[in-house]
């Protein structure tokens, strides 16, 4: 079964920092391309970084470029979030995402994480 | 980056209705585009990629087509299941953008 399982939410103090893991199975991790979208609590959807099978593109989206770093182990299966000088709208569940498609490129997202949540707040 | 759009924000309707949800991109995104259903606290489940093409296990009801800058989402014959939240995205470039989300609601 295709499955990815985040860990490492929880409260924080506006400035701190945080590192969510996403762990894989049921695939061959190293062949996708790896995204972490998150969920502001009662908002929509928003993108958050891209990362690609070999860890060699990496892509963010402004609200975080330059205080989040997305990272990818594939020899233990593993993609990682590093969240730095969080800010209070970086409150929200972060999903770990999988790409559809084997190939290069972007595509849609087909496999989601159960979501971890992250809370800054003093 | 590219804005989405989604009308409507809420729509009533009833067990057998059919429904369309529309999406409309700022610029063209060829068929670029998902479509995504969410239950409360649960993840988003893909239905629809490449605008109209069904993903594996999600029930011929759901249709999706449209390219270029306007999509829509259609459900033939409304289920007690499908009463959710459904966002459009676009994944024409590497910095992805969501709908604002539709809800789905009993009347």
């Amino acid at each position: 079964e295709v499955q990815l399982v985040e860990s490492g939410g929880g409260l924080v103090k506006p400035g701190g920092s945080l590192r969510l893991s996403c762990a894989a199975s049921g695939f061959v991790f190293f062949n996708y391309n790896m995204n972490w979208v998150r969920q502001a609590p009662g908002k929509g959807l928003e993108w958050v970084s891209f990362i690609s099978g070999s860890g060699r593109y990496i892509y963010y989206a402004d609200s975080v470029k330059g205080r989040f770093t997305i990272s990818r182990d594939n020899a233990k299966n593993s993609l990682f979030l590093q969240m730095n000088s969080l800010r209070a709208e970086d409150s929200a569940v972060y999903y770990c995402v999988k790409i559809r498609s084997v190939v290069a490129g972007t595509d849609a997202f087909d496999i989601w994480g159960q979501g971890t949540l992250v809370t800054v707040s003093s | 980056d590219i804005q989405m759009t989604q009308s409507p924000s809420t729509l009533s309707a009833s067990v057998g209705d059919r429904v369309t949800i529309t999406c409309r991109a700022s610029q063209s995104i060829s068929t670029w585009l998902a479509w995504y259903q969410q239950k409360p606290g649960k993840a988003p489940k893909l239905l629809i990629y490449e605008a109209s093409s069904l993903e594996d296990g999600v029930p011929s009801r759901f249709s999706g087509g449209g390219s270029g800058t306007e999509f829509t989402l259609t459900i033939s014959t409304l289920q007690p299941d499908d009463f959710a939240t459904y966002y459009c995205q676009q994944y024409n470039n590497y910095q992805y953008t969501f709908g604002q989300g539709t809800k789905l609601e009993i009347k």
